[in-house]
């Protein structure tokens, strides 16, 4: 089965604003991972936040986890046209079903 | 450095048919995964290699997949026979070790008709 869901299944936003999407998963984990496929193929590795970990950044990216809730969120911040993709977290090596972002310029 | 190299980019078969589709890891990657993403979904986890040691199957249709790791390098995954539902794009990725950041290859478009 999949796991890790992601919240909103399809977000729609004006460049420069910020954009914040949600992960939750059913089991322990080790780890949680982020990816980003573009329209057409490319998946592409955005951040792995391990279990002890609270938040962690990269550029304009920021994640949360909180294994309590069995939650995570992904932050986009000042959106660009080219975030246009699905976002997806990755529990498991299994993958949500995504968040498509749209990002309008 | 080489990224994950998949082949064919796309085949077109008729239902009852067979196909293989080959990926090829990054070097130095011990764990290698096969995908399935149909069309509005994420990729869905079909088989995982350690070495060539199968990790885990428990998603992959055994009764019409298989898969193979020869030698802990390159692998062959092959539907026999095919049906109108596994239209979708075959995936590979590689990780150092389990549980790791993937690296993607570009996929192999499928269309069973």
């Amino acid at each position: 089965s999949q796991q890790g869901e992601e919240d909103p299944q399809a977000l729609s936003i004006q460049e420069g604003e910020n954009a914040t999407m949600n992960c939750s998963y059913k089991t322990s984990i080790n780890n949680l991972q982020w990816y980003r496929q573009n329209s057409g193929r490319g998946l592409v590795h955005l951040i792995l936040i391990r279990s002890n970990e609270r938040e962690k950044h990269s550029g304009r990216l920021r994640v949360t986890l909180d294994t309590s809730k069995k939650s995570s969120s992904l932050l986009i911040t000042a959106s660009r046209a080219a975030d246009t993709a699905s976002y997806f977290c990755v529990h498991d090596m299994r993958f949500g079903a995504g968040t498509r972002l749209t990002v309008k310029p | 450095e080489a990224g994950v190299a998949q082949s064919p980019r796309y085949k077109i078969i008729e239902k009852r048919q067979s196909v293989a589709f080959w990926c090829n890891p990054i070097s130095g990657h011990a764990t290698l995964y096969w995908y399935q993403q149909i069309l509005g979904q994420g990729p869905k986890l079909l088989i995982q290699f350690q070495n060539n040691g199968v990790v885990d199957d428990s998603q992959l249709p055994k009764d019409r997949f298989s898969a193979e790791r020869l030698k802990g390098v390159d692998s062959t995954l092959k539907i026999q026979p095919a049906k109108l539902e596994d239209s979708a794009v075959y995936l590979c990725a590689s990780s150092f070790g389990g549980r790791e950041k993937l690296f993607f290859g570009s996929g192999t478009q499928l269309s069973v008709l």
